[in-house]
């Protein structure tokens, strides 16, 4: 099955900076690629996904990119805010369905 | 509010009894998915029920059931149950069968088992 890994585990960046997160897959047959983010008490959120047709997509503050010949995926926020502060989940979907998630990262935004 | 709805938010009980945690997806979503997320193990994708018939399946135990109801509820029943149960369980609903369609999670059913 798909196996999906996610660095780092922890971020702190300070407000205004910018945030990196990135993941790797292993079934080169994967074609969805969804971020979601998870607050403290809550179920996870999709942010922001990318299909494997498409090499980036970019919605306000959040962008993602995905290099399908390395297998690896990136989400980047910009201008970080302290409400950014959350759990991010990548995952990959391969054709068998069932989407498989990183093990998260804990982002922290200081003020 | 994602619109998925889970009951109940916490449930404690014993090693060995058997409990059933229910969700209701958003309006007009068809298909239904369960997520366990421990702190070992992350999120794991458990199964998935589109219009009442099971659409796919994860790592579910076999002390673990599920189906979907013809008003599209859906019920995961946890068996036998054992300390390491213990976890966050994530409803999701999407409107078709395709993963790489927008899943929308409950708050889930923390499950603590003593």
């Amino acid at each position: 099955g798909e196996n999906v890994e996610q660095h780092p585990s922890t971020l702190s960046v300070q407000e205004g900076d910018s945030a990196v997160i990135k993941c790797t897959y292993s079934d080169s047959a994967s074609n969805y690629f969804p971020w979601y983010k998870q607050e403290l008490g809550k179920g996870p959120q999709l942010i922001i996904d990318i299909r494997s047709n498409v090499g980036e997509k970019k919605d306000q503050r959040i962008a993602v990119t995905l290099n399908k010949t390395a297998k690896h995926f990136s989400l980047h926020i910009t201008e970080t805010q302290p409400e950014d502060s959350a759990v991010y989940f990548c995952a990959a979907l391969a054709n068998d369905y069932k989407l498989s998630f990183g093990a998260g990262t804990t982002v922290t935004v200081r003020a | 509010d994602s619109g998925v709805t889970q009951t109940p938010k916490h449930l404690i009980t014993a090693t060995g009894q058997r409990v059933t945690l229910r969700c209701s997806p958003r309006s007009g979503d068809l298909s239904v998915y369960w997520y366990q997320q421990s702190l070992d193990q992350g999120l794991q994708f458990l199964i998935q029920y589109y219009n009442g018939e099971e659409r796919a399946k994860g790592n579910i135990l076999e002390r673990f059931s599920a189906q979907q109801f013809p008003d599209l509820h859906s019920e995961l029943n946890l068996s036998s149950l054992e300390l390491g149960d213990s976890a966050l369980y994530f409803c999701a609903s999407s409107v078709s069968s395709g993963g790489d369609n927008e899943q929308f999670f409950g708050p889930g059913t923390r499950l603590t088992v003593l």
